[in-house]
């Protein structure tokens, strides 16, 4: 079975720019997590999606957004990109409404310069 | 609120060594406890869990014993190789209702360097 997959994996962009990353969850899991990880903050919660639905959100501005689509693919939105928003983003998904395990993709690298 | 405290690194740790990294938490209800690695240029991999007091977690020779007196996840492996040389996060997660799939909260990461 395909893990999870995530496009693209490197991305620059400049200040002011907007990007959108994408999320492939493993085949049959219907959740997904999105985390940034960055040198300072370490990794921390983004959101978190099931069934289309938005259901935890973390503690980011507005300028992060995120959706979810019927096949379970999922893609998160950064507008008006700034310099610390430069970061590795990560997609976990899971199997059910309340799994316990999360399995990550390989992550999508951003830099904005 | 939830939160994961590892202990500082970097690690580093000659080949066959015995390899301890602290994990303390603390939390509401009772969590689920995890320990993800990550390669240089890679994601997360989920190294073992576990899921209720006193459970082992283990895999690839690492194990990780849940103890909800001391609030402790430690990771242990008794002799480690180069190829071990990675990350290491310690996470929880804790969940509120039966219908919450609740984030992972995960300590800062300890890097672990294995010289032969």
């Amino acid at each position: 079975k395909a893990g999870v997959t995530q496009t693209p994996r490197y991305l620059i962009k400049t200040r002011g720019q907007q990007v959108t990353l994408s999320c492939s969850p493993i085949s049959g899991h219907r959740s997904v997590s999105w985390y940034q990880q960055t040198p300072g903050q370490g990794l921390q919660f983004l959101f978190e999606y099931f069934s289309e639905t938005q259901r935890n959100k973390g503690n980011f501005p507005g300028r992060f957004s995120g959706r979810q689509f019927s096949n379970s693919r999922s893609e998160m939105n950064v507008s008006t990109l700034e310099l610390g928003d430069s970061a590795l983003y990560l997609c976990a998904s899971s199997s059910t409404a309340t799994a316990d395990t999360q399995y990550f993709g390989p992550g999508t690298r951003l830099t904005v310069l | 609120g939830d939160s994961v405290t590892q202990m500082e690194g970097p690690v580093t740790l000659s080949e066959e060594a015995f390899l301890t990294i602290n994990c303390t938490y603390t939390a509401t209800g009772y969590p689920s406890l995890f320990w993800y690695v990550q390669y240089p240029g890679e994601g997360l991999q989920l190294l073992l869990k576990a899921t209720k007091a006193d459970d082992k977690g283990s895999n690839k020779g690492f194990e990780a014993t849940y103890r909800k007196e001391t609030t402790s996840f430690h990771l242990e492996k008794g002799s480690v190789q180069v190829s071990d040389s990675a990350v290491y996060f310690c996470a929880l997660r804790a969940f509120l209702s039966n219908f919450g799939n609740e984030k992972l909260t995960f300590g800062t990461g300890t890097r672990l360097t294995i010289i032969p």
